[in-house]
């Protein structure tokens, strides 16, 4: 079975700007957590969606937003983009509800210039 | 002070060797414990969790909790190059309405080279 996906791998953008992530499940997997990973840190928790509703968020400013289709996928929005949004961008993916029995994507890794 | 506190190390070892890796926390509400490995630009790998303070065992791998001291380790039995990553702590308490355990605190990190 394939693991999670993510895309695009790599991006580069400029101050300002909007970008648009995205993240497909493990098959059959129903949930999905988003987490920013700063160079040098562990991944940060952004949000976390369950048959499309949203579970839990993070301590992230309203720039940025997520939201998951009717197929679980999931896509994770930034708007007005800053230097400090640069970072591994992390998809994970996980069976039940609870959630707490992750499997993480490869990333994207954002670049704001 | 941050809810996980996880030495970043680096840490470097002989192949062969035990390695223990640990984590300290100040969340009580913290109920399940997680270790990931990272690999250089890759995403992390689930590689044990538990729920309960005590041992849990896994091939080379043993995780240990204690609650009581808010204390989590994790420990690697001959130790091999391809050990060599980037190991994170993680855990996980209930959201508001305690239908989902979906939010992962992360620990920064410790870097691990076992060099043969």
């Amino acid at each position: 079975d394939a693991g999670v996906t993510q895309s695009p791998t790599h991006l580069i953008k400029t101050r300002g700007q909007h970008v648009t992530l995205r993240c497909s499940p493990i098959s059959g997997h129903k949930s999905v957590s988003w987490y920013q990973q700063v160079l040098g840190q562990g991944p940060q928790f952004i949000f976390q969606y369950y048959e499309k509703e949203e579970r839990g968020r993070g301590n992230f400013p309203d720039r940025f937003s997520a939201r998951q289709f009717p197929n679980y996928s999931s896509e994770l929005n930034v708007n007005a983009l800053l230097l400090g949004d640069s970072a591994l961008y992390l998809c994970a993916s996980s069976l039940e509800q609870g959630g707490f029995k992750q499997y993480f994507g490869p990333g994207t890794r954002l670049t704001v210039t | 002070q941050k809810e996980v506190e996880q030495d970043p190390g680096p840490l470097s070892v002989p192949e062969g060797a035990i390695v223990s890796l640990n984590c300290t926390y100040s969340n009580s509400a913290f109920q399940y414990f997680m270790w990931y490995r990272q690999y250089s630009r890759k995403g992390p790998e689930l590689l044990m969790y538990t729920y309960s303070s005590g041992n849990k065992e896994d091939g080379r791998f043993t995780a240990q909790v204690d609650k009581s001291s808010k204390y989590i380790s994790l420990f690697i039995r001959d130790s091999q190059p391809s050990d060599s990553a980037t190991y994170l702590c993680a855990m996980s308490e209930p959201n508001a309405g305690g239908t989902s355990y979906g939010k992962l605190t992360f620990g920064q990190g410790t870097i691990l080279t076992v060099h043969p």
